[in-house]
């Protein structure tokens, strides 16, 4: 089945600091969805992203629906404490409307020094 | 966006009782799912709750183990079994959007299995 790749699994940066994670798969998505999950809370949803090559802009936080449609990242500007949290990538292939199932990264754990 | 509301929040349970957690949502959904989360890791689909039919279980998830209702549009529940430590994990149930191809999650229910 589609598997989707993130890693590392952990950051550590600096509040301020600008953070790119990425997102790989070998199999074509045609949805991508970025995700972020704070310690017990469900995952919220960022950014979602329809079209290769759509970049698409949430406040501090870009996303990029790779040209290959089998990859996605997501940046964060200016980092501050709250955004710590495990962000997740998934994707949706195909494309049914009956029963578009996600299949998610194993996520990546973003720590803020302040 | 979707309210989801999850009980319990949380729950601690003895090996092999079962417990029936309930998913309700703000407004009338098709699609609904529930995903189980482990430790530490990413989400896993256990199934697609169906309304007025039996639900569509992923590889390696049982109905016997987790039966899952669906009586209406806005609300189902998810039955985890014969309890086992190996089943302490996130529950976490999600309902879609299709208009816009995307899900959004409950806070999701924290079982933990002595």
């Amino acid at each position: 089945g589609q598997q989707l790749n993130q890693s590392p699994q952990s950051m550590f940066i600096q509040e301020g600091e600008d953070v790119s994670m990425n997102c790989t798969s070998s199999s074509i998505f045609n949805t991508w969805l970025w995700y972020k999950q704070e310690p017990g809370e469900g995952p919220v949803l960022l950014i979602a992203l329809y079209k290769a090559g759509e970049l698409t802009s949430n406040g501090r936080l870009t996303a990029q629906f790779g040209i290959t449609r089998k990859d996605s990242f997501l940046n964060i500007s200016a980092s501050i404490p709250s955004d710590v949290g495990i962000y997740f990538c998934a994707g949706i292939y195909p494309y049914t409307g009956a029963n578009s199932k996600l299949t998610f990264g194993k996520g990546i754990t973003l720590s803020v020094r302040p | 966006s979707a309210v989801i509301s999850q009980k319990p929040s949380r729950d601690i349970c003895q090996r092999g009782t079962s417990l029936t957690i309930q998913c309700q949502v703000d407004s009338q959904v098709t699609m609904m799912f529930w995903y189980r989360q482990q430790p530490g890791q990413s989400l896993t689909l256990i199934a697609t709750a169906n309304q007025g039919s039996e639900a569509t279980y992923e590889s390696g998830f049982v109905i016997d183990k987790f039966p899952i209702s669906r009586p209406n549009l806005t609300f189902s529940t998810l039955t985890v079994s014969n309890m086992s430590p190996e089943d302490s994990s996130i529950y976490l149930c999600s309902v879609a959007d299709r208009a816009k191809n995307i899900q959004y999650f409950g806070a999701g229910t924290r079982l933990s299995v002595l």
